[in-house]
């Protein structure tokens, strides 16, 4: 079946560092790739989705680009920020996000000022 | 953005007792919603799909009859968890689609604690 697997955290950084967190898959077909992120206290937030090959989406900073010669869809930014902190999931499913998702584990990342 | 509200956001009950969840889309109409669990420290594991005037159609592993959903109009599906046990203790997701998005929105969840 269908699964995600994606790095462990927790991640500590301070402000201005940059980020990446990976994200590999595995599926059947073509899936789209999403990333969303938890923000203490509250729902999942859709942060940005990808849903052909080599698509990058993007969003408040964060790039991520989908490989599927590498099955992945690493999360990145250049330079973050305190409110950044949150928990941040990738996720895939089999068309535009109308289907069940799979989640990964989830990657908790905390920002120093 | 659509909004998808969860109620309560928090439960404790003795077990052996039922717990009703609600899950509303507050400015849209969905008949597609989505039940998940999350345990700490772990990923949101699907349940179920609620499908408005139909059945819910179920993950393997998950017990229909202890987990009771219902998709009474499209903004609203409520999951019930019968008969509730220390291990149904968890946070408990539900998400909604939303056609103009074509994008599926979050509630806040519901903890759940039995006793």
């Amino acid at each position: 079946g269908d699964s995600v697997t994606q790095m462990e955290g927790p991640v500590t950084l301070s402000e201005e560092a940059f980020l990446t967190i990976n994200c590999t898959y595995t599926a059947t077909g073509y899936p789209s790739l999403f990333w969303y992120v938890q923000y203490p206290g509250e729902g999942l937030q859709l942060l940005l989705k990808a849903t052909k090959a080599d698509d990058k989406g993007s969003n408040k900073g964060f790039e991520a680009t989908y490989r599927k010669e590498t099955t992945s869809f690493h999360l990145e930014k250049g330079s973050v920020q305190v409110s950044d902190s949150a928990v941040y999931f990738c996720a895939l499913s089999a068309s535009f996000g109308n289907e069940k998702l799979t989640f990964g584990t989830g990657t908790r990342l905390t920002i120093i000022p | 953005g659509a909004v998808v509200s969860q109620h309560p956001s928090w439960v404790i009950c003795k077990s052996g007792t039922s717990v009703k969840i609600e899950c509303r889309s507050l400015d849209f109409q969905a008949t597609t919603m989505f039940w998940y669990r999350q345990f700490p420290k772990q990923s949101l594991m699907l349940m179920a799909t609620s499908n408005e005037g139909s059945k819910a159609t179920y993950e393997q592993g998950v017990e229909k009859d202890k987990f009771l959903i219902n998709h009474a109009s499209l903004t609203l599906s409520t999951l019930t968890v019968t008969s509730a046990h220390p291990e149904d203790s968890s946070f408990y997701i539900c998400s909604a689609i939303q056609g103009t998005y074509n994008e599926q929105f979050f509630g806040p969840g519901t903890r759940l604690t039995v006793l």
